[in-house]
C-alpha cells in the first residue's frame, strides 16, 4: 500500500481554470503538508495542517486552498489558474509530535497552458 | 532557523563511500540535523536525523562534530541508485519544526 498517495501525477489544463490535487495518506499521521518544487527545483513549503491549526506560508497567493475532509486527506485547491503556477506539487505527513521525518508523495506535475 | 552550506555537486565512484559534508554552525542546542534526498522525479525521503551523538541506520551514518557546527552523511557502498539531490536541514523538532529545504548536493554516483 502506498504510505502518502496523490492524484492526479499529471495535470494539464489551461489559464484560469480551477483544478484540486488530491492527497491521502494511510500512516495514521496527524500533520499533512503541501510542498511546490518549481522548474529551478527548489522546494518550497505551502502548507502545514493539523486538526488544530493551518499555517500557511505567507507567499502564497490565496488563490491556493487546502482543504481537510479528515485526518487522512489534505486536498490542494487552486483557482484561476496562472501559468507559474506550473509546478511539481508534493504532498507530505508526519507525526505531529515526533521528529521531522516526514513521508512524502510522488509528487503531481502540474502544466498550465 | 539555522543555515546550512552545501557543496552544490560531488562525485563518487560506484562502490565506494560517498560522504556528504553540511556545515551548520549557528545551529542551536534544540536543533536536530536531518538528511533528506531526492531522486529525479520522486518524492523528497527521509534518510536519517540526529542531535549530538552520531547515528547510523540501515540507509547511511550520520557523523556529527563534538560542536554541532558540522555534519557529514555517509552513504558506505554508493550504488548508481543513490545519485540524488541531498539535503540537509537543521530543524527544531515538535510542531514548531516545520522543514525548510535548500539547494542540496547533487550526488553523482559513477560505474
Amino acid at each position: 500500500d502506498t504510505a502518502v498517495s496523490q492524484t492526479p501525477k499529471y495535470l494539464v489544463t489551461q489559464m484560469g481554470n480551477d483544478k484540486s490535487i488530491k492527497c491521502e495518506q494511510n500512516l495514521g499521521h496527524d500533520t499533512m503538508y503541501w510542498y511546490k518544487q518549481d522548474s529551478k527545483k527548489f522546494l518550497k513549503i505551502m502548507f502545514s495542517y493539523n486538526n488544530k491549526e493551518l499555517i500557511i506560508n505567507e507567499t502564497v497567493p490565496n488563490r491556493f486552498s487546502p482543504k481537510s475532509p479528515d485526518k487522512a486527506h489534505l486536498n490542494l485547491h487552486i483557482n484561476s489558474l496562472e501559468l507559474g503556477d506550473s509546478a511539481v506539487y508534493f504532498c507530505a505527513s508526519r507525526v505531529e509530535s515526533g521528529a521531522n521525518v516526514l513521508t512524502f508523495g510522488a509528487g503531481s506535475r502540474l502544466t498550465v497552458l | 532557523d539555522a543555515k546550512t552550506t552545501q557543496p552544490p555537486s560531488m562525485d563518487c565512484a560506484e562502490g565506494r563511500a560517498a560522504n556528504l559534508p553540511c556545515n551548520h554552525s549557528t545551529i542551536s542546542g534544540n536543533e536536530y540535523v536531518y538528511w533528506y534526498r531526492q531522486i529525479h522525479s520522486q518524492g523528497p525521503q527521509y534518510i536519517i536525523h540526529g542531535l549530538k551523538n552520531n547515528e547510523t541506520n540501515e540507509m547511511a551514518s550520520l557523523i556529527i562534530t563534538e560542536d554541532r557546527k558540522s555534519s557529514t552523511l555517509i552513504l558506505p557502498h554508493a550504488t548508481l541508485r543513490d545519485t540524488a539531490v541531498y539535503y540537509c536541514i537543521v530543524r527544531v523538532g515538535g510542531s514548531q519544526g516545520n522543514l525548510i529545504f535548500g539547494k542540496g548536493t547533487k550526488l553523482s554516483v559513477k560505474p
